[in-house]
């Protein structure tokens, strides 16, 4: 089976960096995504990391690293409004599932002022 | 642009009574997806459109669970008869092109809460 795995919770500061990490152990790996959630909001797409290395986007930056299974968003500058929940998806490439996204349970993320 | 559309945004049943669900796809895009997302978990696949072709529903309860995308746009995904362990929201994404490479990034709409009860 696929399996993701991220930490349920984080708090941080207003300003702070946070980092969150994900590893996975998927049947082949073909791409890496990291979508963020308000509450009671759809999902909506950060980031996509398919090479080693670092994807920085703004104040968003994803890491992947193939050969240990794991995957980091960081976010810098934190803001009030980064309170969400973070969900690391990975994309297998093999087998039945290919082309399937499958999710962590996400990492629910406070911003405190 | 138009996001990806869903109706209802909420629904209240009692068990064993049918529902559906209506999804519009952002325009032009050709796979649409139905995921099941329970409270504190992330959106779990049931089913994966390619135009009019379902090709991948391996995770869809076929017992009591039908979808269909007529024309390859808009799609439905029907409950019958719901159960308690039906209550979550059911997300409707769509995306540019074939998932099996490249970056197409799903985007998802804003799901219908569903409570059994």
């Amino acid at each position: 089976g696929q399996n993701i795995d991220q930490p349920t919770e984080m708090t941080a500061t207003e300003g702070a960096i946070v980092q969150i990490n994900c590893t996975y152990q998927t049947s082949g790996f073909n791409g890496l995504f990291w979508y963020q959630q308000h509450a009671g909001e759809a999902p909506t797409f950060l980031s996509y990391n398919v090479l080693d290395g670092l994807e920085e986007k703004g104040r968003f930056s994803s890491f992947l690293s193939r050969s240990k299974g794991y995957s980091y968003l960081l976010l810098k500058e934190l803001q009030m409004k980064d309170s969400a929940s973070y969900l690391c998806a990975v994309r297998p490439s093999r087998g039945s599932t290919l082309g399937r996204l499958y999710f962590g349970r996400g990492t629910q993320l406070t911003v405190w002022p | 642009e138009a996001g990806v559309v869903q109706s209802p945004r909420y629904k209240i049943i009692e068990k064993k009574q049918p529902v559906a669900f209506w999804c519009n796809p952002i325009s032009g895009h050709n796979t649409l997806y139905w995921y099941r997302q329970n409270l504190g978990q992330g959106p779990e696949l049931l089913i994966r459109y390619e135009n009019e072709e379902a090709v991948d529903d391996s995770q869809l309860p076929k017992d009591r669970f039908s979808a269909e995308r007529l024309k390859g746009v808009d799609s439905t995904l029907k409950i019958q008869p719901a159960e308690l362990g039906d209550s979550a929201v059911y997300l409707c994404a769509s995306s540019l092109g074939q998932e099996r490479s490249g970056s197409y990034e799903q985007y998802f709409g804003p799901g219908t809460r569903l409570t059994v009860t």
